[in-house]
């Protein structure tokens, strides 16, 4: 089975920073992830797709980048509808594992 | 508005089974892969199950396969997931999700509790 691995697990940061959270494959994926937002108590909201194309109606300080086996998410400047636990996901071999979760919070 | 409202979850003894419910309106349901996915109180997302927009593929993750059968009514936009042989651990969130590939609709969940 694929893992995927999201680094860190855990960040502290301010209003206006840029932040950048990695998500790691354990084969090669191609380019078959996605990102995910997740509020309280709310279900999950797709960001990214094919690793790079925005959803429609999500801001565009999210971005996304990576192929094969390494994979990134950047938020240009947060805002603090932005504090959140992001999650990556593969969709390369039918077993669509998601990666264990980075939480972001105000520093 | 497209929509998916999951529904059947609840407090459930261990070793019992239970039938939880997806209902889609505001697209074309028979259209659309399908997922199961669920989240435990206070932890990530796990991944359960996928069909294909037929009902003829589906995978489960190693965890719930023999456990878990996903299927779907497309006469009636449902789609369901059997759950048998409840543990405690699969006390959690069970959300369905539309495939488009990526999941890009989820609906709000519904809770299952595996007490005595």
């Amino acid at each position: 089975d694929i893992q995927l691995t999201q680094s860190p697990s855990f960040l502290s940061a301010s209003v206006g920073d840029r932040v950048t959270i990695t998500c790691r494959a354990s084969q090669g994926i191609s380019y078959y992830l996605a990102w995910y937002q997740q509020k309280p108590g709310k279900a999950p909201k797709l960001l990214i797709y094919s690793a790079s194309t925005l959803q429609s109606g999500v801001p565009s300080r999210f971005s996304g980048s990576g192929s094969g086996t390494e994979f990134t998410l950047t938020i240009s400047s947060l805002q603090p509808e932005d504090f959140a636990t992001y999650y990556c996901q593969q969709l390369n071999s039918y077993l669509y594992t998601f990666g264990q979760g980075t939480t972001l919070e105000i520093k | 508005q497209v929509q998916l409202v999951e529904s059947g979850g609840g407090v459930v003894q261990p070793g019992r089974s239970l039938r939880l419910s997806c209902a889609a309106s505001g697209f074309t349901f028979s259209t659309y892969a399908m997922h199961w996915v669920r989240q435990a109180p206070g932890k990530g997302l796990e991944w359960l199950a996928v069909l294909s927009s037929d009902g003829t593929n589906k995978n489960y993750a190693d965890a719930v396969k023999g456990r878990f059968t996903i299927s779907r009514d497309n006469s009636e936009n449902t789609l369901s997931l059997q759950i048998s042989s409840l543990r405690a651990d699969d006390t959690a969130i069970y959300y369905c999700a539309r495939d488009r590939p990526s999941l890009d609709i989820w609906g709000q969940g519904t809770m299952v509790t595996v007490s005595s």
